[in-house]
């Protein structure tokens, strides 16, 4: 089956500092990847997607490029903000016959804490 | 923001009772889902639809009904909730396709 898999945190940095949060995935065939970003008390936000080995995603100064040959997605940006001290998914979408009814498979979440 | 409108925001009922969690779009994607969002567990899908009453079970709907009567709306019932149902729940909408998701705000539903 699929499986997405991302550190869970805390992760705590100080302002401008880089920031890397792994994920690595499990799925057959060629999955959609995804971040989403959840700021407390709010639901999920669409942060960046790929759909094809190699795509970079980026928005907001955040990019991940999809690696088929280490099965990973991660997420980086270069000097963090005190504003992006949220929680973190990664997900992945396996296409099937229904043309996009799948559901997401989603990591458990890393929690970023940005300290000024 | 994506049209989506969940209700009620937070609800706390008792062992026993039935809950009905509602999901209103005003986009008019085909594709509706319900996840379930746990500490250590991430999103779980728990029913979702690829049109007006056609729906499947996803991962985790095991004391989960669901409907869908019109485009717009996505009905999550729970015929008698239990403790382990207490969770926060999110409503998500698709275009289909490799087209993501979009969120609703979710529902606290505490079951005592």
């Amino acid at each position: 089956g699929n499986s997405v898999t991302q550190m869970e945190g805390p992760v705590t940095l100080s302002e401008e500092a880089f920031l890397t949060i792994n994920c690595t995935y499990t799925a057959t065939g060629y999955p959609s990847l995804f971040w989403y970003v959840q700021y407390p008390g709010e639901g999920l936000q669409l942060l960046l997607k790929a759909t094809k080995a190699d795509d970079k995603g980026s928005n907001k100064g955040f990019e991940a490029t999809y690696r088929k040959e280490t099965t990973s997605f991660h997420l980086e940006k270069g000097s963090v903000q005190v504003s992006d001290s949220a929680v973190y998914f990664c997900a992945l979408r396996n296409p099937s016959s229904r043309g996009g009814a799948d559901g997401l498979t989603f990591g458990k979440g890393t929690h970023l804490i940005i300290q000024p | 923001d994506a049209g989506i409108t969940q209700s009620p925001r937070h609800k706390v009922t008792e062992t026993g009772t039935p809950v009905t969690l509602r999901c209103h779009q005003t986009e008019n994607h085909r594709y509706m889902y319900w996840y379930r969002q746990d500490p250590g567990h991430g999103l779980r899908l728990i029913h979702y639809s690829y049109g007006v009453k056609d729906t499947d079970k996803g991962e985790v709907s095991d004391g989960y009904s669901v409907s869908r009567s019109k485009t717009e709306d996505f009905l999550l019932t729970l015929e008698s909730a239990t403790s382990s149902q207490t969770s926060v729940y999110f409503c998500a909408i698709s275009e289909g396709g490799y087209q993501p998701q979009h969120f609703g705000d979710g529902t606290r539903l505490s079951i005592l």
